[in-house]
């Protein structure tokens, strides 16, 4: 069964912290994207990749294809960037359907 | 571009009630869904559409229907409505020429009593 893992599942955060999720996925995949989704708020998509890193300000985004991992880092965390992060999987012959982790509650303090 | 809009933003409609959520993009994407996202769960896929005239049933069809007679419009049917049809509901559109990066659009909030 094709399935997506996300660790963890909240995370609370001082102003200032470096910001580690964690995403596994469980067969071979075409992409891999990171959302963000603000409470009460619609979704954005923050990055897609297939492989390496990818880097937008302070966010970064890594995949190990080999290891069947991402992880999406956030440096100098603020309070603004508390939200909902999901990951999502486009598994090789979907037919372009997306496959969803339960996603990251972020809580960055003052 | 406007992206993708959905309406309306909340409505609540009583058990047995029908309702048309609507979904429109000015991208020109072929490839069209609708997701339901329950709290605590991760986004399920309800109904995709590949272009005009084709669509096909995701994870959780039961109880909608979908229908696809333009690129640019994907309407979302709800039929004898049920409270276990509470969710918030976004449509979302991608091509495949952009990598299937997916747009949403700003949800729904449907509650049935």
């Amino acid at each position: 069964k094709n399935e997506v893992e996300q660790s963890p599942q909240n995370l609370t955060a001082q102003e200032g912290e470096f910001i580690t999720i964690n995403c596994s996925y469980s067969v071979g995949i075409s992409a891999l994207h990171w959302l963000q989704q603000h409470p009460g708020g619609g979704i954005v998509s923050l990055f897609m990749l297939s492989s390496g890193k990818k880097k937008h300000g302070r966010l970064i985004a890594t995949i190990n294809i080999q290891e069947k991992h991402s992880s999406l880092h956030i440096t100098a965390s603020h309070p603004r960037d508390s939200a909902v992060y999901i990951c999502a999987v486009l598994f090789g012959g979907s037919n372009y359907k997306l496959t969803f982790g339960k996603g990251t509650l972020l809580t960055v303090n003052p | 571009n406007a992206g993708v809009t959905q309406t309306p933003k909340f409505r609540i409609l009583k058990i047995g009630q029908s309702m048309t959520l609507q979904c429109t993009q000015d991208m020109n994407h072929n490839y069209m869904y609708w997701y339901r996202q329950d709290p605590g769960m991760g986004l399920k896929l309800i109904y995709y559409s590949v272009g005009a005239g084709i669509t096909d049933k995701g994870e959780v069809p039961n109880g909608y229907n979908v229908s696809r007679s333009t690129t640019e419009d994907f309407p979302l049917r709800l039929e004898l409505a049920a409270p276990s049809q509470t969710s918030v509901y976004f449509c979302a559109s991608s091509n495949p020429g952009q990598g299937y990066e997916q747009y949403f659009g700003p949800g729904t909030r449907l509650t049935v009593t």
